[in-house]
């Protein structure tokens, strides 16, 4: 398996313009994780879904935060309108199960700049 | 709650020395813990954990952690570094549902 992929890798763009960020989870697990790394906050979890379907988003920032997962094999976050302070590695992670002995697998991340 | 401290930002250290990284933590539930090691420009690894037995876990690459419930700490420590080891480590706690909250992080820099 390839891993968890993320994409874009690198996204650029300016206050108030809708930010995308997609992801793949590895095949057969069946929770998926977003999380955001900042230098002040260091890494948070974001919302994490089971089957598609969302659990927990006490995580999310407000309400310019959103997430889907259509299917299995996709989620995406979007944030609507960004705002300089959004800017952040975001980490997409993926697991069997939600019990301590399942690990979490990493995507590489997708570093976000709003100017 | 559950929170974890890792009490140094930065640690610079010369190839083949030793090496600790602190982290303490609090939970006043069943406690599971965890190093994850972040290299340049990618997602973090797990590295080692402690779920229950034994209180010193061993990494593929030389590592190992010990868990002590009295001082609430899990450092990690390596007795020779290289330079493949310079990367960022985060310890985490979880509970039994399996939510990780992370520590800031450490910034490992192993010099020639």
């Amino acid at each position: 398996d390839a891993g968890v992929i993320q994409s874009p890798r690198h996204e650029v763009t300016e206050m108030g313009q809708e930010v995308t960020l997609r992801c793949k989870p590895i095949s057969g697990h069946d929770y998926l994780f977003w999380y955001r790394q900042t230098m002040m906050r260091g890494l948070e979890l974001l919302i994490y879904f089971n089957n598609n379907v969302p659990i927990d988003d006490s995580g999310m920032p407000e309400d310019r935060f959103s997430a889907k997962m259509p299917n299995a094999s996709f989620s995406t976050l979007k944030i609507q309108p960004s705002e300089p302070r959004d800017s952040a590695v975001y980490f997409c992670a993926s697991s069997l199960g939600l019990a301590v002995y399942n690990e979490q697998f990493f995507g590489p991340g997708t570093r976000l700049t709003v100017l | 709650a559950q929170s974890v401290t890792q009490l140094d930002s930065q640690v610079p250290v010369f190839e083949e020395a030793p090496v600790e990284l602190r982290c303490n933590y609090s939970s006043s539930v069943s406690v599971y813990l965890f190093w994850y090691v972040q290299y340049p420009n990618q997602g973090l690894q797990l590295l080692l954990k402690y779920l229950s037995g034994s209180t010193l876990v061993e990494s593929i690459n030389g590592f190992e952690a010990e868990f002590n419930k009295s001082q609430t700490s899990f450092h990690l420590r390596k007795p020779s570094v290289h330079i493949s080891d310079t990367a960022e480590y985060f310890c985490a706690v979880s509970d039994r549902v399996g939510k990780l909250i992370f520590g800031q992080g450490t910034e490992l820099s192993v010099k020639p």
